[in-house]
């Protein structure tokens, strides 16, 4: 069964700290992926994309990727009370011939405490 | 004002109806897609269409149905013969690169 798999939580941050939240996948040829962040009742808004190994930052999240481990991580620095929320990560799996389906991890619920 | 818009934002329904989603997208984009998202669990993939008057089937396509007359336009129905109806229901579309983006979603219950 491919699938995406992320921790539940809940993750609990001060305010100003790091939050980490990390995410493995099943596919090792998969080479898209994503990061989106879904509040209470809304519906997930897609905050990273990542394509290739290492590290892409964008204001204060940064998303680290490794596909040697089929692992891919999304930082958040100077978490703010804002940032609460959960975090979906979105994986492009392969589905067959030139298929691939974005598939989603259960998400990460994040309270970033004042 | 661009962007994907999905109607009613709440929608409440007896028990046996058929239920229409709908969902439009002035973003040009050629892919849309039906997730439905239950408590606690993940997004699953219902239907997508990759171009005008094709769809294919996702991992839980039965009890709904859908259409793609027009590029703009993905509207859902919700069968009597889905068992479990109740949910939040989300539209997504896809252009050149590999991002979906996301409609606001319409959560339906079924009494």
């Amino acid at each position: 069964q491919k699938e995406v798999e992320q921790n539940s939580g809940p993750l609990s941050v001060p305010e100003g700290a790091i939050a980490s939240l990390n995410c493995t996948y099943s596919d090792r040829v998969s080479q898209s992926f994503f990061w989106y962040r879904q509040y209470s009742g809304k519906s997930p808004e897609l905050i990273m994309s990542i394509y290739s190994n290492g590290d892409k930052e964008d204001g204060r999240f940064t998303a680290q990727l490794n596909k040697a481990s089929q692992y891919v991580s999304l930082l958040i620095r100077d978490s703010q009370p804002s940032d609460s929320a959960t975090y979906l990560c979105a994986v492009n799996l392969y589905s067959g011939g030139s298929n691939y389906k974005l598939t989603f991890g259960k998400g990460t619920l994040l309270t970033v405490n004042p | 004002d661009g962007g994907i818009t999905q109607s009613p934002k709440y929608l409440f329904r007896k028990e046996g109806q058929n239920v229409t989603l709908s969902c439009e997208q002035n973003l040009n984009h050629d892919a849309m897609y039906w997730y439905r998202q239950d408590p606690g669990q993940g997004l699953r993939l219902i239907y997508y269409s990759q171009i005008v008057n094709d769809f294919q089937k996702g991992d839980i396509a039965e009890g709904y149905s859908v259409s793609r007359e027009k590029k703009e336009s993905f509207p859902l129905t919700v069968t009597s013969a889905q068992k479990n109806p109740t949910a939040f229901y989300l539209c997504a579309t896809k252009g050149l690169t590999y991002e979906q983006y996301f409609g606001p979603g319409t959560r339906l219950t079924v009494t």
